[in-house]
């Protein structure tokens, strides 16, 4: 069964340094979205992507934040110097259509600031 | 602003019996509604979903309720099995409006006992 696969599982990286996190989505899928888990708190949205550009942030996406599809398969996150508070599970996701369907979530990466 | 609500952060439930899961939403938009389950250290799994058009869809063990009137929809697994055990939650998005990120609600943790 085709799966969203994240590398890598844990990162932790030291504040003001910058990380990125990497995603392979569902070949045929066409949407893509990353979404964060502070730890014991609900998902939120980060940021979703659409035929080479941003479709949609949230007000957590800020200027530190970038996304890319360097390659036609891997989708990236990149968190330029990193804050304690960007501690997370990072959560990539995609699906192939817009409208009413379902995403595919990654099993997450762990990001610890320190 | 919590626009997608679960009340109750624990549930447990006799195995072979009903699991009923609630979620309340504000956002009247929402068009799209959908339920993850998620284990420790993994990404959310996508369950069922409901469009905003349908009262109820069903999915094997898995049904989902839909009442647009009193802004709530509920899953209901039955049988509940042991390996149902996991946190699950509810997502929603108001596709109409052009928007395709879900907003989560914080989870219900359902331990089935054997």
């Amino acid at each position: 069964e085709p799966e969203v696969t994240q590398t890598p599982s844990h990162q932790v990286t030291q504040m003001g340094q910058e990380v990125i996190l990497r995603c392979v989505p569902i070949s045929n899928h066409l949407y893509f979205y990353w979404y964060r888990q502070i730890l014991g708190q609900k998902v939120e949205f980060l940021v979703s992507f659409y035929n080479n550009e941003i479709s949609e942030k949230s007000e957590i996406f800020d200027d530190r934040f970038s996304v890319e599809r360097p390659d036609g398969s891997n989708f990236t996150l990149k968190i330029r110097s990193t804050k304690l508070e960007d501690s997370a599970m990072y959560f990539c996701a995609s699906s192939d259509f817009e409208g009413n369907t379902e995403a595919f979530f990654g099993q997450g990466t762990r990001l610890t600031v320190v | 602003d919590q626009q997608v609500k679960q009340n109750s952060p624990s549930l447990s439930v006799q195995e072979g019996r009903i699991s009923i899961l609630n979620c309340d939403y504000t956002n009247s938009m929402f068009d799209y509604f959908l339920w993850y389950k998620k284990y420790p250290a993994e990404g959310p799994t996508f369950l069922i979903s409901i469009s905003s058009i349908k009262d109820k869809n069903e999915d094997g063990r898995f049904t989902v309720f839909l009442n647009k009137s009193a802004k709530h929809l509920s899953l209901h697994i039955v049988p509940s099995q042991p390996g149902d055990s996991a946190v699950y939650f509810c997502a929603a998005s108001a596709t109409a409006s052009g928007t395709y990120k879900y907003i989560f609600g914080t989870g219900t943790r359902l331990k089935v006992l054997a």
